[in-house]
């Protein structure tokens, strides 16, 4: 399967760990999304990276979050001492831009992360 | 972004054309009309888009109206397989690169 790819695709955790998530897009897309989504919501837009370098990160992503993409490959979503609010469905997206392109972004399965 | 709005939820006979309904009255005019739509515990997935001519591809027709504050997304041949959330959204195509999500329409799908 050549799609995007998350994982873990379901976490449990206490309130107050830390948890990592990880995302490896279509090989060769040049961006990388992560969005939250809360049940019945649409998906909310958390960061975006082209290639490596992190380009806009909304203020929905407070200091306890982190995002990295090492190498312009996968990239990792980590929470600090989770909250209960925290709890949602964490999706990662890739596109790949070029000239006249319709920019479609690519959706992974999500990650879902439950904090007790 | 401009703000979009589409009715919460409708349903569709199986076999019969869906034609679902997106208001964007504050769109600008370097601003596209994007459809996406999410298929329960799958992530979104990209349908079709336009600027201001009707699109049509495998999925779906496109219609946006001449002074593009509303378009209608026709999927012309609704199966069960087409029951989703789906999210009418506007942006610009290059330099802003984020999706803006509404609530979308939950769209049934009736045998």
């Amino acid at each position: 399967d050549t799609g995007v790819s998350q994982d873990p695709r379901h976490k449990i955790t206490k309130r107050g760990q830390n948890v990592t998530f990880r995302c490896d897009p279509i090989s060769e897309h040049n961006r990388l999304y992560w969005y939250r989504q809360t049940l019945g919501q649409g998906p909310e837009f958390l960061t975006y990276f082209q290639n490596e370098a992190q380009l806009e990160k909304s203020r929905l992503l407070s200091d306890r979050f982190s995002a990295e993409r090492p190498k312009g490959s996968f990239s990792t979503l980590e929470i600090q001492r989770t909250e209960q609010g925290d709890s949602a469905m964490y999706l990662c997206a890739s596109s790949l831009t070029t000239s006249g392109s319709r920019n479609e972004q690519f959706f992974g399965p999500g990650t879902r992360l439950t904090v007790l | 972004d401009a703000k979009t709005t589409q009715p919460p939820s409708m349903d569709c006979a199986e076999g019969r054309a869906a034609n679902l309904p997106c208001n964007h009255s504050t769109i600008s005019g370097n601003e596209y009309v994007y459809w996406y739509r999410q298929i329960h515990s799958q992530g979104p997935q990209y349908i079709i888009h336009g600027l201001k001519n009707n699109e049509t591809n495998e999925m779906a027709s496109l219609i946006i109206t001449e002074d593009r504050k509303s378009s209608t997304l026709i999927l012309p041949h609704a199966t069960l397989r087409d029951t989703a959330v789906y999210y009418c959204i506007v942006r610009v195509n290059f330099g802003n690169e984020k999706l803006t999500f509404g609530t979308g329409t939950r769209l049934t799908i009736i045998p």
